[in-house]
């Protein structure tokens, strides 16, 4: 079975340009999570999706930034202008149920970097 | 809420050697504790997890860790380590919801 897809796997992009980062969850898994590594924070969890509804967003660093997912099977992540410290690998998990006490399971990122 | 501490960020060992990695975590509330790995320019996947029952968990790749309720550690360990164990190793903490806590990181990097 086909694991968490992400696209673009790299994305290098200037300052002011919006950017999607686009995320595929596994077959039947019913939440989604957003993640973002850097090496100053670590992994942040920007926003978690039940049921295709955002029930936290409250790691979305700022208006410009914003999370979709119109059905099961896509999500998006977009920024909305592009900023230097934006650069960051975004990650995106799913997990079968809403409880956090089984295995995420996370696509391969997309890393970002903006001139 | 809940918090993760790495207490090393970085170990470097020995092909063939034991390591060990720390990690402590606070809660208030029973907790479900996990080890990922993730190995460079890909994703995070699980190592292990403790949910309840035995405190000494085994997990893939030779990897064990053991739940310290007292100590309120969860510390990760390999008897010998090859090349390929060269990684980061995130410790993380959950308490039966959607938000798992993870800690900084440590790298190992295991010379031959």
């Amino acid at each position: 079975d086909a694991g968490v897809i992400q696209s673009p796997r790299h994305e290098v992009t200037e300052m002011g340009q919006e950017v999607t980062l686009r995320c595929k969850p596994i077959s039947g898994h019913n939440s989604l999570f957003w993640y973002r590594q850097t090496m100053m924070r670590g992994l942040e969890l920007l926003i978690y999706f039940n049921n295709n509804v955002p029930i936290d967003d409250s790691g979305m660093p700022e208006d410009r930034f914003s999370a979709k997912m119109p059905n099961a099977s896509f999500s998006t992540l977009k920024i909305q202008p592009s900023e230097p410290r934006d650069s960051a690998v975004y990650f995106c998990a799913s997990i079968p149920g809403p409880l956090n006490t089984g295995e995420l399971f996370f696509g391969e990122g997309s890393r970002l970097t903006v001139l | 809420a809940q918090s993760v501490t790495q207490l090393d960020s970085q170990v470097p060992v020995f092909e063939e050697a034991p390591v060990e990695l720390r990690c402590n975590y606070s809660s208030s509330v029973s907790v479900y504790l996990f080890w990922y790995v993730q190995y460079p320019n890909q994703g995070l996947q699980l190592l292990l997890k403790y949910l309840s029952g035995s405190t000494l968990v085994k997990g893939i790749n030779g990897f064990e860790a053991e739940f310290n309720k007292s100590q309120t550690s969860f510390h990760l360990r390999k008897p010998s380590v090859h090349i390929s164990d060269t990684a980061e190793y995130f410790c993380a903490v959950s308490s039966n919801d959607y938000k798992l806590s993870f800690g900084a990181g440590t790298t190992v990097t295991v010379r031959a």
